[in-house]
């Protein structure tokens, strides 16, 4: 069964747009981490959030966190063509488990 | 530093034959490990983790089996493989407690059932 769900499924933008992606939840959790995935190529960890935790920063990344409305958003600025990946959240809960992931392309 | 190595990067196999997929992870102990499944531009299913030696939890009744002989060893094996058995299978580790740590992902293995 799946805990995090992203939307939008695909999303294409002009580079130096900034991409939202969100991820939404069902039950409480410990932290929410979101991953990149290049296309035939195993996922690579991004950021962790907290569920203590309203937003963090890591570089050209911003991820907030609502728990009230158990949802997650990952937004990327000034997006570039090596930005193009798949995303995908993912929520702890006993085990790992992962949303159906948002389809990035950034045209250059 | 943790390594994690995952083989063969691709395998085309006919119905019937068996499987045998390895992950070795390097550079931790007592390491949380994952098999993962992925149809094409999809998300990731999670068919087998496990927290330790000979502790294997399944996900998905289906047509695959995994083990763990050692510490850092985890094996998806099938007997008889199946069309619907075709995917991107990732293997992954995560250290620490349930979901405090991020996890680490292999390259996959491109399975092709033919």
């Amino acid at each position: 069964s799946q805990q995090g769900e992203e939307d939008p499924q695909a999303l294409s933008i002009q580079e130096g747009e900034n991409a939202t992606m969100n991820c939404s939840y069902k039950t409480s959790i410990n932290n929410l981490q979101w991953y990149r995935q290049n296309s035939g190529r195993g996922l690579v960890h991004l950021i962790l959030i907290r569920s203590n935790e309203r937003e963090k920063h890591s570089g050209r990344l911003r991820v907030t966190l609502d728990t009230s409305k158990k949802s997650s958003s990952l937004l990327i600025t000034a997006s570039r063509a090596a930005d193009t990946a798949s995303y995908f959240c993912a929520t702890p809960t006993g085990k790992l488990i992962f949303g159906q992931g948002t389809t990035l392309q950034v045209k250059p | 530093s943790q390594t994690i190595h995952q083989w063969p990067a691709t395998l085309v196999q006919p119905v019937g034959s068996p499987l045998s997929l390895e992950c070795t992870v390097e550079g931790t102990s007592n390491p949380n490990l994952y098999w993962y499944r992925q149809a094409a531009g999809r998300g990731l299913q999670l068919l087998f983790y496990s927290v330790g030696i000979g502790q294997i939890s399944s996900e998905v009744p289906q047509n695959l089996s995994a083990s763990r002989p050692q510490d850092r060893q985890f094996i998806l094996s099938s007997k008889k493989l199946l069309l619907s058995d075709s995917g991107f299978y990732l293997c992954a580790w995560s250290g620490g407690l349930w979901g405090i740590t991020e996890a680490f992902f292999g390259q996959g293995t491109r399975l092709t059932v033919v």
